[in-house]
C-alpha cells in the first residue's frame, strides 16, 4: 500500500529543476506533499484531490493523474531552501480523512 | 497557521520504564490526531489514529497495549510507550487536522525523540 517515490535522492545546483514522482497501486482520493528538513517536523506543501488537477505554489507545483494513480512534484529554479526530504502521502478512496500512507521520501540536496 | 506542539522534544529513559509524549493543538481544535513513528532516514509510519472521546484506531502490527493513546480533549492527545525497550527508540511525531473542516492539510508537531537505554 505504501506509495513508491522516485528518485530516492537527487542533487541539484541552484537554479536547476527537479521532478519527484509518487505512484500507488491503489485507487487514490488524494495525494499530499510534504517537505521535511533534518530534525524538523514535516511541512505541508500541497494537496491534490482526485479529479486530476494541477496546483502550484511559487516555483513548486504538482500534478495528479488519477487514472495512473500517480503524482509528480515539480521544483523549478531550485533554491538552497528547497533542500530536504520530500514525502508524498496518499489517501485511499474509502479511507479515513487524514489517514495518510507516506512514501519513503526523496532526499533533495541543492548546492550553491 | 495552525500550530501543533509536542512535549518532550527528546527523552532518554531506562529499559522497562514508561514514557508519555504529549501532542497539543495550540490554536485550533482537533477531533482527530495521528501518531507516527520515524526511524532514521526512513518514512513516517502511521501508528494510530487518535479520536477525541473514543478509542484510538491502531494500524496493523502496532501493539495497542504497548502504545497507549489517550485523546481526552479537543486539543490534547497523549502517547504512552509502556515498558519501553531499546527497539522502541525512535522519532515519534503527531499531526492534526482542523476539526469540522477538511482541507487535507495536516499540521505536524516538532516530534519527540525517544532513546531507550
Amino acid at each position: 500500500q505504501q506509495p513508491v517515490q522516485s528518485p530516492q535522492a537527487v542533487i541539484l545546483r541552484e537554479g536547476e529543476d527537479a521532478v519527484i514522482n509518487c505512484s500507488s497501486s491503489k485507487a487514490l482520493y488524494s495525494v499530499h506533499w510534504y517537505r521535511q528538513k533534518h530534525g524538523e517536523a514535516p511541512v505541508f506543501l500541497m494537496i491534490l484531490l482526485k479529479g486530476g488537477e494541477q496546483k502550484g505554489h511559487e516555483k513548486i507545483s504538482a500534478s495528479f493523474n488519477e487514472k495512473k494513480q500517480q503524482s509528480s512534484l515539480y521544483l523549478t529554479a531550485s533554491q538552497l531552501s528547497y533542500s530536504g526530504t520530500y514525502f508524498c502521502g496518499t489517501e485511499m478512496i474509502g479511507g479515513s480523512q487524514g489517514n495518510l500512507i507516506f512514501g519513503k521520501g526523496t532526499k533533495l540536496s541543492v548546492k550553491p | 497557521g495552525a500550530v501543533v506542539s509536542q512535549h518532550p522534544s527528546w527523552v532518554i529513559c531506562k529499559s522497562g520504564t514508561s514514557v508519555k509524549i504529549e501532542c497539543r493543538s495550540l490554536d485550533f481544535q482537533a477531533t482527530t490526531m495521528f501518531w507516527y513513528r520515524q526511524f532514521p532516514k526512513q518514512s513516517l509510519m502511521l501508528m494510530a489514529t487518535s479520536n477525541e472521546g473514543s478509542k484510538a484506531t491502531y494500524e496493523q502490527g502496532v501493539e495497542k497495549d504497548k502504545f497507549l493513546i489517550n485523546h481526552a480533549s479537543l486539543t490534547l492527545s497523549t502517547l504512552t510507550v509502556t515498558s519501553a525497550h531499546p527497539e522502541d527508540s525512535s522519532f515519534y511525531i503527531c499531526s492534526a487536522g482542523l476539526a469540522g473542516v477538511y482541507t487535507g492539510e495536516l499540521f505536524f508537531g516538532e516530534g519527540s525523540r525517544l532513546t531507550v537505554l
